[in-house]
């Protein structure tokens, strides 16, 4: 079956201005992640949706990054007034949700550069 | 805090012998631990993980993990490496309360043929 997909696949913007990363994940996963990987911090968690329930946002680096996910299913990543130490592969990961032991099945990122 | 540590930045292995990559972890509680790799430009694959039960966990392309509660470890190894084994890979845990994956910083495998 199709696997978590993600767009762009790559990004470049200036400095100062807004992205949208999307993320369709695995149909029938009810949870939804987002990490970072850049070369001096490794992978890091941003956020996660599980249902209806509140997000945890507990590493989202600052109040420029937000991220919903509309009906369940996609989500999108939004950086505001983008900053180049943004620069970093986005990852969006699905699960299912039945216990917290469910793997995580990744999609092959989106490659954002800050100019 | 949780916390992963992958005290090799590199392994180096020849083709044919045992391989292992090292992976210590810090939570409270029992955690769920989970191997991932990653190749070249790709996106990262799940190899394995240790819920409960068995120490010794079986996963994909003949890997296998030991967890050791008392020496709080999660050792990846394979008993014959490949070239085709050659990536990053990616030890983590995951507490019982909290969705989020916490990462080492990986390990680059490299065998040689």
């Amino acid at each position: 079956g199709a696997g978590v997909s993600q767009s762009p696949s790559n990004k470049v913007t200036e400095k100062g201005k807004d992205v949208e990363l999307r993320c369709d994940p695995i149909s029938g996963h009810t949870a939804l992640y987002w990490y970072r990987q850049s070369l001096g911090q490794g992978l890091e968690f941003l956020i996660y949706f599980q249902g209806n329930s509140a997000p945890d946002k507990s590493g989202l680096p600052s109040d420029r990054f937000s991220a919903e996910r509309t009906g369940g299913s996609v989500s999108t990543l939004t950086i505001q007034r983008t900053q180049q130490e943004d620069s970093a592969v986005y990852l969006c990961a699905s699960s299912l949700a039945e216990g917290g032991y469910n793997e995580q099945f990744f999609g092959p990122g989106t490659r954002l550069t800050v100019l | 805090a949780q916390s992963v540590a992958q005290p090799e930045d590199q392994v180096n292995v020849a083709e044919g012998n045992p391989l292992t990559v090292k992976c210590t972890y810090s939570v409270s509680g029992n955690p769920y631990l989970f191997w991932y790799v990653q190749y070249p430009n790709r996106g990262l694959q799940f190899l394995l993980k240790y819920i409960t039960g068995d120490n010794l966990v079986k996963g994909s392309y003949g890997f296998e993990a030991e967890f050791n509660k008392s020496q709080t470890s999660f050792h990846l190894k394979k008993p014959s490496a490949l070239v085709s084994d050659s990536a990053l890979y990616f030890c983590a845990v995951r507490g019982r309360n909290t969705g989020k994956l916490i990462f080492g910083q990986g390990t680059t495998l490299q065998v040689k043929p």
